[in-house]
């Protein structure tokens, strides 16, 4: 049990465009969902926090106009970057948290903007 | 501010040996611990996790890790290492955020690879 999905595992995007990114809990209702960006060799950086059906809270530093989260029901999740630059190219992993609080994570989206 | 230092990036272990991956935070108030695995392809999934009580926490795959409050440390051990706990291990540590769930600041990780 306790499975989350994100799609696409990998994309590759024109800089200027959005690319959408989908988290998934399969099994469970995800009352909260987090969004977490990984560099080679680095750690994960937590980007943002939303509730379903409420805004996302971003952390500092984090542009909400350019990473745009919306928790739309209780098992997706979406995080589009608009106009992607080469710079956005990294590893984002969604997580999801049921009412036992216990983060599940996903297995990551590879972005690659040319 | 929070923070997690995982002093060793990359340990190199021969099978049926012992490990300790090493795990030092920094917070103001009494932590949350976690320690994760991340293999290629696959999720984050957790080990093992330290809210209160008994120091010494089992987790899952026959690892366990030991709170230490003077050390600020909590760092991971298994006994005899298998080939397949080859992976990257992180160490997490977070508050309870009270809109659910736990903010986690992570660690930059240890990658574990295991010699046959």
């Amino acid at each position: 049990g306790a499975v989350v999905s994100q799609h696409p595992s990998w994309v590759i995007c024109k800089s200027g465009t959005s690319v959408k990114i989908e988290c998934r809990s399969l099994d469970f209702q995800a009352t909260t969902m987090f969004w977490y960006r990984q560099f080679p060799k680095q750690s994960l950086m937590l980007m943002a926090t939303s509730n379903e059906g409420s805004k996302a809270t971003y952390e500092q530093g984090v542009e909400k106009d350019k990473f745009l989260i919306n928790h739309a029901s209780l098992t997706l999740s979406t995080l589009t970057v608009t106009s992607a630059h080469p710079e956005d190219s990294s590893f984002y992993i969604c997580s999801a948290s049921d009412t036992t609080y216990e983060q599940y994570f996903g297995p990551g989206t590879r972005l690659t903007v040319t | 501010a929070q923070s997690v230092t995982q002093p060793d990036i990359h340990i190199t272990v021969s099978e049926g040996a012992s490990l300790e991956l090493r795990c030092n935070y920094s917070y103001g108030a009494t932590p949350y611990l976690f320690w994760y695995v991340q293999s290629p392809g696959q999720g984050l999934q957790l080990l093992l996790k330290y809210f209160s009580g008994d120091t010494l926490v089992q987790g899952i795959k026959g690892f366990e890790a030991e709170f230490k409050r003077s050390q600020s440390s909590f760092n991971l051990r298994k006994p005899s290492v298998h080939w397949s706990d080859a992976a990257e291990y992180f160490c997490a540590v977070g508050p309870y955020s009270g809109a659910g769930s736990y903010q986690l600041t992570f660690g930059k990780g240890t990658k574990l690879s295991v010699i046959p």
